[in-house]
C-alpha cells in the first residue's frame, strides 16, 4: 500500500528565502506525481506534474524534482513571497492498469512572513 | 469557464440524518472522482465515476455510503445516517480524459465541509 509523507508539516519562513518542501512515497512503482496548493476554504490548485519517466519540471519560480528510485520529490521555491503562504500536498498515482486514485501527503503548511 | 463547483459549500447535520453533497464538472469533463479529507489527515480516495457508471468505489465505506453521476445533472455524493465521523471536507474533482492518460489533470472544487452534532 502507497504511503506518502510530507516534511516538515509546517514551514516559516521571512519573505524572499528561497526554500524546499520534501515528499517521500513508499512504493516506487508511480505513474505521476503531482504538487499542489490548498488555500483555506478552497480548493486544490495544481502545481506542477511529473510524470515517472521525467526528473523534474519548472513553472516560474517552482521547480519540482523526481527521484523514483529512491522514493522522493522536493518542491522548490525560489524568492518566496506572502502569496505563497498555503499549504502544499503531494500525491502520487500508482502504476499499473486500474490504478485511479491519487494518495495525498498531508501537506506542509508554508507561511511566508513579509 | 466556472470551474468544478461543489454545494453546499457547509453542511451541518445532526446525527442520523442524510447528506447530500453536489459537484458540477467543468465543462466538456465526464469523469468525476470524489476525495475525503478528515480532519489532520490528507485526501483519501473515495470513488471514480464516469456517466452514468462507477468505475471504481474501492476508497467508500461498504455502507451508508453512495455516489451516482447521472446522464443530466451533478454527480452526487450520499451519506446516509451520519455519524460524527463522517465530519470532514470532501473534495471533487473532474478530468476531461480517463486517468490512464498521462497528461490528465484533475481539477478540483472548493470542498464541501460537513459538520456532524
Amino acid at each position: 500500500k502507497q504511503e506518502v509523507t510530507q516534511i516538515p508539516a509546517a514551514l516559516s519562513v521571512p519573505e524572499g528565502e528561497n526554500l524546499v518542501l520534501n515528499c517521500s512515497f513508499t512504493d516506487s512503482a508511480i505513474y505521476n506525481l503531482q504538487w499542489f496548493r490548498q488555500d483555506p476554504g478552497k480548493g486544490l490548485t495544481s502545481l506542477l506534474l511529473i510524470q515517472s519517466s521525467q526528473r523534474e519540471q519548472t513553472s516560474g519560480r517552482l521547480n519540482a524534482s523526481l527521484d523514483k528510485s529512491s522514493g522522493r520529490s522536493t518542491l522548490y521555491i525560489a524568492a518566496s513571497q506572502p502569496g505563497d503562504s498555503a499549504t502544499y500536498l503531494c500525491a502520487v498515482r500508482d502504476s499499473g492498469a486500474g490504478s485511479y486514485q491519487l494518495t495525498f501527503g498531508k501537506g506542509t503548511k508554508l507561511s511566508v512572513i513579509p | 469557464n466556472a470551474g468544478v463547483m461543489q454545494n453546499p459549500r457547509h453542511l451541518v447535520r445532526r446525527r442520523g440524518q442524510e447528506a447530500r453533497l453536489r459537484c458540477s464538472p467543468m465543462k466538456g469533463h465526464s469523469h468525476v472522482y470524489w476525495y475525503r479529507q478528515l480532519p489532520e489527515e490528507g485526501l483519501k480516495f473515495m470513488v471514480y465515476l464516469q456517466k452514468e457508471n462507477i468505475i471504481d468505489e474501492s476508497g467508500m465505506p461498504k455502507e451508508r455510503f453512495s455516489a451516482e453521476f447521472p446522464k443530466e445533472g451533478p454527480s452526487i455524493l450520499r451519506i446516509q445516517q451520519v455519524v460524527r465521523g463522517d465530519s470532514a471536507a470532501y473534495f471533487c474533482a473532474s478530468s476531461p480524459r480517463g486517468p490512464l492518460d498521462g497528461a490528465n489533470v484533475l481539477t478540483f472544487g472548493a470542498g464541501s465541509r460537513l459538520t456532524v452534532l
